[in-house]
């Protein structure tokens, strides 16, 4: 299977810092991956797909880059409602698999 | 509105059973693949199981392949997840999601989850 890791673990940052996030393949996947925000007591929401597409009502301050084995998720100006947990995903492989996840907190 | 509606967890102990369903409503169902993910207390995601529009192609992560099963009825907008030989690894709240495609288990991402339902596996 292939493995995701993420970096770091978690985070503490103030509003309107940039944050980012970085997300590594044991492999290449191209650009399939995906990112997901969390927050607790609640279900996934997805944020980018295709390593760098927007998901529809998604604020653009979220972007993502990335191909092969290494991406990154960006978040331009942190806002309050951004504070939560945050998981990459591939899907090149059929078993999909998620990163560990990094949490995002209030400094 | 898109809405994913699970049900059927509960308390069961080590070598039961359980069968988890989900309810879609606000989309085409049968044009959609569907997963279940799950989540242990305090951990992070997991695919379990993945099943194509018309069921011709089902994948399963390797910790429940042999013992869960996935299903779907277009008939009546459900999704399921037959559960076998529990463990308390098993332990987890189920999300079920909707794929963004028709085949579902590969090179596509997952646009709409339910709220889960908690599966506690204990004696």
């Amino acid at each position: 299977d292939i493995q995701m890791t993420q970096s770091p673990s978690s985070l503490s940052a103030s509003v309107g810092d940039r944050v980012t996030i970085t997300c590594r393949a044991s492999q290449s996947i191209s650009s399939y991956l995906n990112w997901y925000q969390q927050k607790p007591g609640k279900a996934p929401k997805l944020l980018i797909y295709a390593a760098s597409s927007l998901q529809s009502g998604v604020p653009s301050r979220f972007s993502g880059s990335g191909s092969g084995t290494d991406f990154t998720l960006t978040i331009s100006s942190l806002q309050p409602e951004d504070f939560a947990t945050y998981y990459c995903q591939q899907s090149y492989s059929t078993r999909f698999t998620f990163g560990p996840g990094t949490k995002v907190d209030i400094k | 509105e898109v809405q994913l509606v699970e049900s059927g967890g509960g308390l069961v102990q080590p070598g039961r059973s359980l069968r988890l369903s989900c309810a879609a409503s606000g989309f085409t169902f049968d044009d959609y693949a569907m997963h279940w993910v799950r989540q242990a207390p305090g951990k992070g995601l997991e695919w379990v199981s993945g099943i194509s529009w018309n069921s011709g192609s089902i994948g399963y992560a390797d910790s429940v392949k042999g013992r869960f099963t996935i299903s779907r009825d277009n008939a009546k907008n459900s999704l399921y997840l037959q559960m076998n030989s529990l463990r308390a690894e098993d332990t987890a709240l189920y999300y079920c999601a909707k794929d963004i495609g028709i085949e579902g288990l590969r090179l596509t991402y997952f646009d709409y989850w339910g709220q889960g339902t908690l599966v506690t596996v204990s004696s």
